[in-house]
């Protein structure tokens, strides 16, 4: 049974900081990994999709990778704002069903 | 393009009554729909997967009497939450596949439930 892990739980940095969220999954036989982005009270947003054949993708200020062989993704944030102020959801499992990890709440500083 | 819509946004109802929620895929088909609960400061959890006019996939330890899930096209989902109780207060979530690509779920905004 996949199960996903995310560390740290929580992290404050100062604005303008790069930063490196961990994301850990137990099943190597994973379908698809997504980064979602979840501000308080609301839905998710999603960020980055890696297919499973792909090893990372980009978006603006945010780049993702999967190493399916060591169950670990990360998702790094240049230049963090803190408008990023959220908590951050990597998702994935072995078929097209999603299993979430506990996710880390990010705080930036201005 | 791909925006899932959620209705209500908001419910409040006594316990024992029953209460909808549907999921719509506003500008795309999707083959599959999922749902989804989140208690607070928790992580989402996969309730149940339904698949176009047939019956839906239950998570282990979801009661299928209690969560019913209608497909019954393309772009609409419901879950009805039967006899509700307090414990079933939460954040419901859905999120919807499309037809023949990557996968990737698109997920509505969430229907907070709470009841009294």
């Amino acid at each position: 049974k996949q199960e996903v892990t995310q560390i740290p739980a929580a992290l404050s940095v100062p604005e303008g900081e790069n930063l490196v969220l961990n994301c850990s999954f137990t099943d190597s036989a994973i379908y698809n990994l997504q980064w979602f982005r979840q501000d308080p009270g609301k839905g998710l947003t999603s960020l980055l999709l890696i297919q499973s054949s792909q090893r990372e993708q980009t978006s603006g200020r945010l780049n993702a990778s999967l190493d399916k062989s060591s169950g670990r993704s990360t998702l790094y944030i240049a230049a963090s704002q803190p408008g990023d102020s959220a908590t951050y959801l990597c998702a994935g499992g072995a078929t097209n069903k999603l299993i979430f990890g506990t996710g880390t709440l990010l705080a930036v500083q201005p | 393009g791909a925006v899932v819509s959620q209705h209500p946004s908001r419910v409040i109802c006594k316990s024992g009554t029953s209460v909808k929620i549907e999921c719509r895929s506003l500008d795309f088909q999707a083959t599959t729909m999922f749902w989804y609960r989140q208690f607070p400061k928790q992580s989402l959890m996969l309730m149940a997967t339904s698949n176009e006019g047939s019956k839906a996939t239950y998570e282990q330890g979801v009661e299928k009497d209690k969560f019913l899930i209608n497909h019954a096209s393309l772009t609409l989902s419901t879950l009805t939450v039967t006899s509700a109780h307090p414990e079933d207060s939460s954040f419901y979530i859905c999120s919807a596949s499309r037809v023949g690509l990557s996968g990737e779920q698109y997920f509505g905004p969430g229907t907070r439930l709470t009841v009294t």
